[in-house]
């Protein structure tokens, strides 16, 4: 099983509409979550750390599951510029190391 | 202000042939990452420096060595090119602690033929 894992998708929605992703991880001492987007040939970047309690930044609001080992990022109204892959990260509790799920494809159409 | 920066951009080797890949950060970042990605593999951990003057292993080492020159730079070098290492290599860093997120540059694309 792997630490991390992603439906790979694509999941694909039209602009405004509500979507979410969800992601599992192995490792129950896991204690730092986020969530990164990557568009196509760029670099990761952060989107939003998750926290216990879940969080919002914007459209977008994150969610952890501790007892079932899951991460949620729900997307409300998407836009076309919300198309990317989105990548579930999970620090593994072994210092400085994140493992890195294998990426959820969104493609928001007109 | 120019994060994390890496060199080259693109690459073409052939086998056996070495080759060094350098990454600095203007972040006064601790920790630095090397990751390559293939499709569908997702990012994967080369070597990581917690902090200057320590070097270790992550999921893939193999085939690579790396040198935390300074607080700064963190290089990876193929020693002899194989086919197999063909992938997109990204350098990140953080201010350590596997809580802190990290941050990327922008990528090397590495083709051995």
């Amino acid at each position: 099983r792997k630490e991390v894992e992603q439906d790979p998708g694509p999941f694909n929605v039209p602009e405004g509409a509500t979507v979410a992703f969800n992601c599992t991880y192995s490792n129950s001492a896991s204690q730092s979550f986020f969530w990164y987007r990557q568009d196509c040939r760029k670099e990761p970047k952060l989107l939003m750390s998750v926290y216990s309690s879940g969080n919002e930044d914007g459209r977008f609001t994150a969610q952890l599951n501790r007892a079932s080992q899951y991460i949620s990022l729900l997307i409300r109204d998407s836009k076309l510029s919300d198309s990317a892959t989105y990548l579930c990260v999970v620090n593994n509790n072994a210092g400085n190391m994140l493992t890195f799920g294998g990426g959820t494809r969104l493609m928001v159409k007109p | 202000n120019a994060g994390v920066t890496q060199t080259p951009k693109f690459q073409v080797l052939k086998t056996g042939q070495s080759m060094t890949l350098q990454c600095a950060q203007d972040m006064n970042h601790n920790s630095m990452y090397w990751y390559r990605q293939d499709p569908g593999m997702g990012l994967r951990l080369i070597y990581y420096s917690a902090s200057e003057g320590t070097t270790d292993k992550g999921e893939v080492p193999n085939g690579y060595n790396v040198s935390r020159l300074n607080k700064r730079e963190f290089s990876l070098r193929l020693e002899s090119a194989a086919p197999s290492q063909t992938s997109v290599y990204f350098c990140a860093s953080n201010l350590g602690q596997g809580r802190r997120p990290q941050h990327f540059g922008d990528g090397t694309r590495l083709s051995i033929l």
